[in-house]
């Protein structure tokens, strides 16, 4: 079965900190994916990398940067949280180009509260 | 840009079906899906469909296109109570980048 995991289901930081949020797939995927959840507004797309040391920006990457050292692992870094980023971070993963689909494997989330 | 819209609330008593609606903008799409988030969980892969099909049907499932009017639906048949969730529609292109399109997401409450 694939697998990706999150490293906090739940977080909570004061406004100002640095956030490190890790994500970890164990199918050898080429791409993975970085989204935030809110009510009313589905996923939307924060980055996403298609190869190590890879990125791209998503529709939402202000206040967001990303790391992809090892293929495994990709890192999502708030610079310095602020109130309007507490959200829930689903991480996921998906085989690259040339596959039948595009299915995406998701964590089970992070809930991340700034205060 | 491309967009993906879905009702916010659908409410069912147990055993009738459900069906939930989505209509999306991009008529490059090349696979439609539909993903099932439970309570604290991620989303889980429920179905997908090719755009050159017009129905698939996987067990209580039920996927139809309409690619002319540019809706995707889903029913599910004899709803059970541990069909409660979140089900999110979403797109792929064929721009080839492997992107996915979320709609908002329909809440769907089954009443025993």
């Amino acid at each position: 079965d694939v697998k990706v995991t999150q490293s906090s289901r739940y977080l909570v930081k004061r406004t100002g900190e640095k956030v490190f949020l890790e994500c970890v797939q164990d199918m050898d995927h080429e791409n993975m994916f970085w989204y935030r959840q809110d009510p009313g507004l589905g996923l939307r797309l924060i980055y996403f990398s298609y190869d190590v040391k890879m990125k791209e920006k998503g529709d939402i990457p202000e206040g967001y940067s990303v790391s992809r050292e090892k293929k495994e692992r990709f890192s999502l870094i708030l610079e310095s949280a602020s109130t309007n980023q507490t959200s829930m971070y689903l991480c996921a993963s998906s085989f690259g180009t040339g596959t039948s689909s595009y299915e995406q494997y998701f964590g089970p989330g992070t809930r991340l509260t700034v205060t | 840009g491309e967009d993906v819209e879905q009702s916010l609330f659908l409410s069912v008593r147990e055993g009738d079906s459900s069906v939930i609606n989505c209509t999306y903008t991009d008529s490059s799409s090349t696979y439609l899906y539909w993903y099932k988030q439970e309570p604290g969980a991620g989303l889980q892969l429920l179905t997908y469909i090719f755009s050159n099909m017009d129905m698939k049907q996987d067990q209580r499932l039920t996927v139809l296109l309409n690619k002319k009017d540019k809706h995707l639906s889903l029913r599910i048949a004899d709803t059970q109570t541990g069909d409660s969730a979140i089900y999110f529609c979403a797109e792929t292109s064929t721009s080839g980048t492997y992107k996915y399109i979320f709609g908002t997401g329909t809440r769907l409450k089954v009443l025993a």
